[in-house]
């Protein structure tokens, strides 16, 4: 059974460029998180998407965006990239009403 | 505001040297507390959920604690294998299933 998988593992984008980042959830799972993680640092929450709309979102601005398609997958989109934006970008997968969460590897994001 | 703050931020120890990480948590109410191990590079990997102060879960030499303000990863004897940082989660009770994650403390385990 696979878990949570990320696409791609690595990333080199400049600034100003915009970039996808994919997540396919465990088999099962109908609820999806997207994280960012700066290094040494916890992660933040972005946003939650759950039947195809954003349920939950964190503190982060509108360059941030998202999308769920009807098999549970997500999206990740960053606009308008920014040195600070360079983190390693986690997605977590859940089944609604539960409190358990499995992570992808993530994807590392270097913006130069 | 959800804070979670997890100390200390680095711990080196030396094989078998046995200690303890602590999360100390401030929420309006406590849903769960969740300990994930986290390698270099990688996604943190789900380790214990405890609900209730009192609480105790073992797992191999890791024995995660929960009182009302805090909660404790116990390492018994560690090994390098160990070595990796620690994450705390808290959900807060009411409508929201997101959950606060303090920045973890980064354990390294000499042999």
């Amino acid at each position: 059974d696979a878990g949570v998988t990320q696409s791609p593992t690595h990333l080199i984008k400049t600034r100003g460029q915009q970039v996808t980042l994919r997540c396919s959830p465990k088999s099962g799972h109908d609820t999806v998180s997207w994280y960012q993680q700066a290094l040494g640092q916890g992660p933040q929450f972005i946003f939650q998407y759950y039947e195809e709309e954003e349920r939950q979102r964190g503190n982060f601005p509108d360059r941030f965006s998202g999308h769920q398609f009807p098999n549970y997958s997500s999206e990740l989109n960053v606009n308008a990239l920014l040195l600070g934006d360079s983190a390693l970008y986690l997605c977590a997968s859940s089944v609604t009403g539960a409190y358990g969460y499995t992570f992808g590897s993530g994807t590392r994001l270097t913006v130069v | 505001e959800d804070q979670v703050t997890q100390s200390p931020e680095a711990l080196r120890l030396q094989e078998g040297e046995s200690s303890s990480l602590n999360c100390s948590y401030t929420v309006s109410g406590l849903r769960g507390l969740f300990w994930y191990r986290q390698d270099p590079g990688k996604g943190p990997e789900f380790l214990f959920t405890l609900y209730s102060a009192g609480e105790e879960k073992e797992k191999e030499r890791l024995k995660a604690t929960l009182t009302k303000k805090e909660s404790f990863l116990h390492i018994t004897a560690p090994k390098p294998e160990d070595s990796a940082t620690y994450l705390c989660a808290v959900h807060p009770s009411g409508g929201s299933y997101i959950p606060t994650f303090g920045r973890g403390t980064s354990l390294i385990v000499h042999p």
